[in-house]
């Protein structure tokens, strides 16, 4: 079965230093992966897809993450943290069947960036 | 152009009462996922409806029902409910002919407490 495990339920930044959030997959067919992001009591906005076209994607807000077969990661990266980063952030792999995908997500990272 | 929207927002119900939540779609989709949030934890996969049918479910009990209109709207029922059923529900709508590299819109969601 497909999955995707994210390391760290919580992580500290200072403002202005690197953002890494780690996630790592599991999956049998090549997965179509996906960074959201939760702003407090609201839904999840779309950070970045991977859909095998490059394995560098960029997405909103400065983010990128880079897709590693050999190490089965897509690791979610800023180069300089603002406070308006803070959020919970999901990884996800989506898994088709029955004619449709769905979505699994991991449990989440919580990002808290320090002034 | 709206996004997807939930209602209500927020409610409380007693153990053993029935609830109904209602999603409409962001214009233009014709898909629409449920999907339950706990406090903590990411989100996990309910069910998918798609051409008024459920097309996809999740590892939820009967208890958890849905419908899709002909306008693309859904609504989530839930019976007999229980204090584990207390969560976040969020709806997410898409287009099916994106397949699974596609987007889900999500919207804020409706808190469920349950007493």
């Amino acid at each position: 079965a497909q999955s995707v495990t994210q390391l760290g339920s919580h992580v500290s930044v200072s403002e202005g230093a690197l953002v890494l959030l780690r996630c790592n997959y599991s999956s049998s067919v090549p997965p179509y992966l996906f960074w959201y992001v939760q702003y407090p009591n609201q839904g999840l906005q779309l950070l970045l897809k991977y859909t095998s076209a490059a394995t560098l994607v960029k997405g909103i807000n400065g983010f990128e993450a880079e897709f590693k077969k050999s190490e089965t990661s897509f690791h979610l990266t800023k180069p300089s943290a603002h406070m308006s980063d803070a959020a919970e952030y999901f990884c996800a792999v989506s898994l088709w069947g029955a004619g449709s995908y769905q979505l699994t997500f991991g449990k989440g990272t919580k990002l808290s960036v320090i002034p | 152009d709206a996004g997807v929207t939930q209602s209500p927002t927020h409610l409380i119900k007693t153990r053993g009462q029935q609830v109904t939540l209602r999603c409409s779609p962001k214009s233009g989709h014709d898909t629409v996922s449920w999907y339950q949030q706990a406090l903590g934890q990411g989100p996990q996969f309910i069910f998918q409806y798609y051409e008024e049918e459920e097309r996809q479910r999740g590892n939820f009990p009967d208890r958890f029902s849905g419908h899709q209109f002909p306008n693309y709207s859904s609504e989530l029922n839930v019976n007999a409910l229980l204090l584990g059923d207390s969560a976040l529900y969020l709806c997410a709508s898409s287009l099916v002919r994106e397949g699974v590299t596609g987007e889900l819109f999500f919207g804020e969601g409706s808190r469920l407490t349950v007493l």
